[in-house]
């Protein structure tokens, strides 16, 4: 296992398509957490799952914005009906042991633009 | 609500000089976790050091310290003989329990050979 990984690296998108992304934690790891960086900021906190369960939204995250985990091991975050100021990267990252304790890694990221 | 600031928004050193990037940060916890995170241009993050809010000690990892100061709220990163591989976007983070990291703005750091 070499590290978390996020498919797709690059998506381009038209305003009001939907769009998936997936992650894949480092498979001992059962936190995950969903973060969105735009150009030039560092990035903020979107989600996240402890085994299944979503533990945390922010309000960043609107309605439009769904998170899963079904089993605990990947997660695909989904954005309906896509809108310009979506364009950014989202960085999945995984983490294990007690609260507070568990560096995150984090991903290569997907790029989102939307047109 | 936890913030961090980091007020250079870039710094640039010569190779094999030293560097401190600055960070302060606000929260109401006693007890949190603090860290410096590495993103190369189109390149994954990646864990440079972290400092336990409970340990008076500073954090230290190979040419990379922390000056740690609890009362101030400040946390600054050193970077001991930069090499050209040092050249990113630097993140101040704080983790409180709860585990959601809040980030910094970020410094470029740039490294002149």
């Amino acid at each position: 296992d070499t590290g978390v990984s996020q498919d797709p690296r690059h998506k381009i998108t038209k305003r009001g398509q939907n769009v998936t992304f997936r992650c894949d934690p480092i498979s001992e790891h059962n936190r995950l957490y969903w973060y969105r960086q735009t150009l030039g900021q560092g990035p903020e906190f979107l989600t996240y799952f402890q085994n299944e369960a979503q533990l945390e939204k922010s309000r960043l995250l609107s309605d439009r914005f769904s998170a899963e985990r079904p089993k605990g091991s990947f997660s695909t975050l989904e954005i309906q009906r896509t809108e310009q100021g979506d364009s950014a990267m989202y960085l999945c990252a995984s983490s294990r042991g007690l609260a507070g304790e568990g560096e995150q890694f984090f991903g290569p990221g997907t790029r989102l633009t939307v047109l | 609500a936890q913030t961090v600031t980091q007020s250079q928004p870039e710094m640039s050193v010569q190779e094999a000089e030293t560097v401190t990037l600055s960070c302060t940060y606000d929260t109401s916890e006693s007890d949190y976790y603090l860290f410096w995170y590495k993103q190369p241009p189109s390149r994954q993050m990646i864990l440079v050091i972290r400092q336990e809010a409970y340990k008076q000690q500073n954090a230290t990892e190979n040419r990379f310290s922390v000056n740690f100061q609890k009362a101030a709220k400040s946390f600054s990163l050193k970077i001991s003989d930069s090499q050209l591989g040092d050249a990113a976007m630097y993140f101040c983070a704080s983790l409180e329990y709860g585990n959601k990291l809040v980030f910094g703005a970020g410094t470029i750091l740039r490294v002149k050979s």
